[in-house]
């Protein structure tokens, strides 16, 4: 079956300028996850979406914001890019019940 | 944000040496996880562990919850080449669901 698939992989932004990066997870697969990966600060959680909601928030500022459809695919929104923005962001999914993810290649947004 | 102790950070070793890393939190967790990450991948799932003092083997790898439930160990038997990456821990601690810590991650070098 397809796996995780993000777009785009790759994204250079101005600072100040939004993003939204989208994320459709394996099919049947319900449970969206999003992570941003830092050399310093390693995987860190931003949030996590089931059927539309959102079940479960880290501690990033409200810039980050998150969305999921109907179809269990998922978008991930940052406002106001700052430098420290720059990041591999990574989502994951799996099915309810199910331990562990299945994760998508990345987006890596470089903020100029 | 709160991050599990990996150790060690980086490791060289012969091609056939066996390799061992563990993971250490101060928490207790109900479930731990085992990921590989190859340069500009996302992180693949290796192993789960579900209860304390599990001992699962997946190929050449080796992967036990600790009886304390407060840390895991990763081996790799007679490592190869294509073992070079990054090792993530991850685990979901007691109380808490829909959301995985990781680890600062150890990188493998392997020497032919």
């Amino acid at each position: 079956k397809a796996g995780v698939t993000q777009t785009p992989r790759y994204l250079i932004k101005t600072r100040g300028q939004q993003v939204t990066l989208s994320c459709s997870p394996i099919s049947g697969h319900r449970s969206v996850s999003w992570y941003q990966q830092t050399p310093g600060q390693g995987l860190q959680f931003l949030f996590e979406y089931f059927s539309e909601t959102q079940r479960n928030k880290g501690n990033f500022p409200g810039r980050f914001s998150g969305r999921q459809f109907s179809n269990s695919r998922s978008e991930m929104n940052v406002s106001t890019l700052e430098l420290g923005d720059s990041a591999l962001y990574l989502c994951a999914s799996s099915s309810q019940g199910e331990y562990g993810y299945t994760f998508g290649s990345g987006t890596r947004l470089t903020v100029v | 944000g709160q991050q599990l102790n990996q150790s060690p950070q980086s490791m060289f070793i012969q091609e056939g040496e066996d390799v061992s890393m563990n993971c250490t939190s101060s928490s207790i967790f109900n479930t731990w996880l085992w990921y590989k990450q190859d340069p500009g991948e996302g992180p693949v799932l290796l192993i789960a562990l579900y209860k304390a003092g599990e001992l699962t083997s997946n190929g050449r790898l080796t992967a036990q919850f600790g009886i304390t439930r407060k840390d895991s160990f990763l081996n790799i038997s007679a490592s190869i080449p294509s073992d070079v990456g990054i090792y993530f821990c991850a685990g979901q601690e007691s109380g808490t669901t829909y959301k995985y810590i990781f680890g600062t991650g150890t990188r493998l070098k392997v020497l032919a």
